[in-house]
């Protein structure tokens, strides 16, 4: 299995701009995680998803973050408009339920969003 | 009461030394509790892993002590390599509940 794959690996834009991050989970998961590293907060979950539903977006930070997964492969994190402090490494993991209870996660490469 | 605290946020260890990364927890519902290691340009990935059925458990060379009753769990690197040099998470969470609650991270530098 090529594991959780994420597009773009790294993308600069400037700010005002719309940013969509791709995410193509593990092939029979049914869980779908979206996460945002930086140093100062470390590693924060945005959003996660069971069986293509999203199930807590609590963490989204704003109104300009969106998340969408319209099937069991594929799903996106959208930001618009752009802002500075939005830069940061955003992962997208998935993971399968495990006898009902949580299971491993797997994690993507991430995609590294440095705006201007 | 859902936060992970992990310490220390740095650790330096020589060579074949023991690394020692601690974490506690207050939510006694908790039930599952991973380790992910990240090294860098990667995103974490499972290390190690423990239910509280258990007060420890053994991989190799890394090993999670499990104290339920004081709500502690750690990890140990014996004989720590160069390699094992990247950052350290804890995580903890419910069976009913498939969100990670994750500690701050624990950046790791084995020094040769």
């Amino acid at each position: 299995d090529a594991g959780v794959i994420q597009s773009p690996r790294h993308e600069v834009t400037e700010m005002g701009q719309e940013v969509t991050l791709r995410c193509k989970p593990i092939s029979g998961h049914d869980y779908l995680f979206w996460y945002r590293q930086t140093m100062m907060r470390g590693l924060e979950l945005l959003i996660y998803f069971n069986n293509n539903v999203p199930i807590d977006d609590s963490g989204m930070p704003e109104d300009r973050f969106s998340a969408k997964m319209p099937n069991a492969s594929f799903s996106t994190l959208k930001i618009q408009p752009s802002e500075p402090r939005d830069s940061a490494v955003y992962f997208c993991a998935s993971s399968l339920s495990y006898r009902g209870g949580t299971d491993t996660q797997y994690f993507g490469p991430g995609t590294r969003l440095t705006v201007l | 009461q859902q936060q992970v605290k992990q310490s220390p946020q740095s650790l330096i260890v020589q060579k074949g030394g023991i690394s020692i990364i601690n974490c506690a927890y207050e939510n006694t519902a908790f039930d599952y509790f991973p380790w992910y290691q990240q090294f860098p340009g990667k995103g974490p990935a499972l290390l190690i892993a423990i239910r509280p059925d258990v007060s420890e458990k053994k991989e190799g060379r890394f090993t999670i002590s499990f104290n339920k009753s004081a709500k502690q769990f750690s990890l140990h690197i014996m004989d720590s390599q160069p390699g094992d040099s990247a950052t350290y998470f804890c995580a903890a969470s419910k069976n009913s509940n498939y969100q990670l609650i994750w500690g701050a991270g624990t950046k790791l530098i084995i020094k040769p």
